[in-house]
């Protein structure tokens, strides 16, 4: 079956340091691949997201990029804001699935 | 304006009462979701349905029950609370049954049982 990995958090950084969250996916065919944020009392949100491989997704200065070769989806920012402290989940779509798997999430903690 | 909508956004209630949480999307979209958060914030598909239709019934309890008046809407009753119910639980919708596509997720519905 399909199945979103990615790396436990929390990630405490302090402001204007470069995030890395590393996520890896095992599906059936080609997946789409997202990445979802959450802040604090809310619900999730689509950060980014691509469709096929080399891929790049990219929002409010995050990116990610699809790799086939090495079946990941990292999402990186190279300068972090405390307003960016918040949930993210990474999460992969294929035709052998109704709904996508979501990863259990990496909580970043961003410090001023 | 707002996409997704739920309510109510917090419910404190005792153990054995009955209560549900109400979903409306006006998106146009065609299938909703019932997704629970726990505490370290995994979250788990509960339900889904496509014009309002079932199409996704996870190893839920038999004392949750979903409810689709139309394809706007999507209730979540739930019988007999347990402690172990306390969550927080979101309603999503898409535009189509497909894992390929983009879910728009409500603010959230956060249960408390006593």
């Amino acid at each position: 079956g399909n199945s979103v990995t990615q790396m436990e958090g929390p990630v405490t950084l302090s402001e204007e340091a470069f995030l890395t969250i590393n996520c890896t996916y095992t599906a059936t065919g080609y997946p789409s691949l997202f990445w979802y944020v959450q802040y604090p009392g809310e619900g999730l949100q689509l950060l980014l997201k691509a469709t096929k491989a080399d891929d790049k997704g990219s929002n409010k200065g995050f990116e990610a990029t699809y790799r086939k070769e090495t079946t990941s989806f990292h999402l990186e920012k190279g300068s972090v804001q405390v307003s960016d402290s918040a949930v993210y989940f990474c999460a992969g779509g294929s035709g052998g699935s109704y709904i996508p798997t979501f990863g259990r999430g990496t909580s970043l903690i961003v410090h001023p | 304006d707002t996409a997704v909508s739920q309510t109510p956004k917090y419910l404190v209630t005792q153990m054995g009462n009955d209560k549900s949480i109400k979903c409306e999307q006006n998106l146009g979209h065609d299938t909703m979701y019932w997704y629970k958060q726990d505490s370290k914030k995994f979250l788990k598909i509960m339900f889904s349905y496509n014009n309002k239709e079932l199409i996704i019934n996870e190893t839920v309890p038999n004392r949750f029950s979903p409810k689709s008046p139309d394809k706007a809407h999507l209730n979540l009753h739930i019988n007999s609370l347990e402690l172990g119910d306390s969550a927080v639980y979101f309603c999503a919708s898409s535009q189509a049954t497909s894992s390929y596509n983009e879910q728009f997720f409500g603010p959230g519905t956060r249960l408390t049982v006593l």
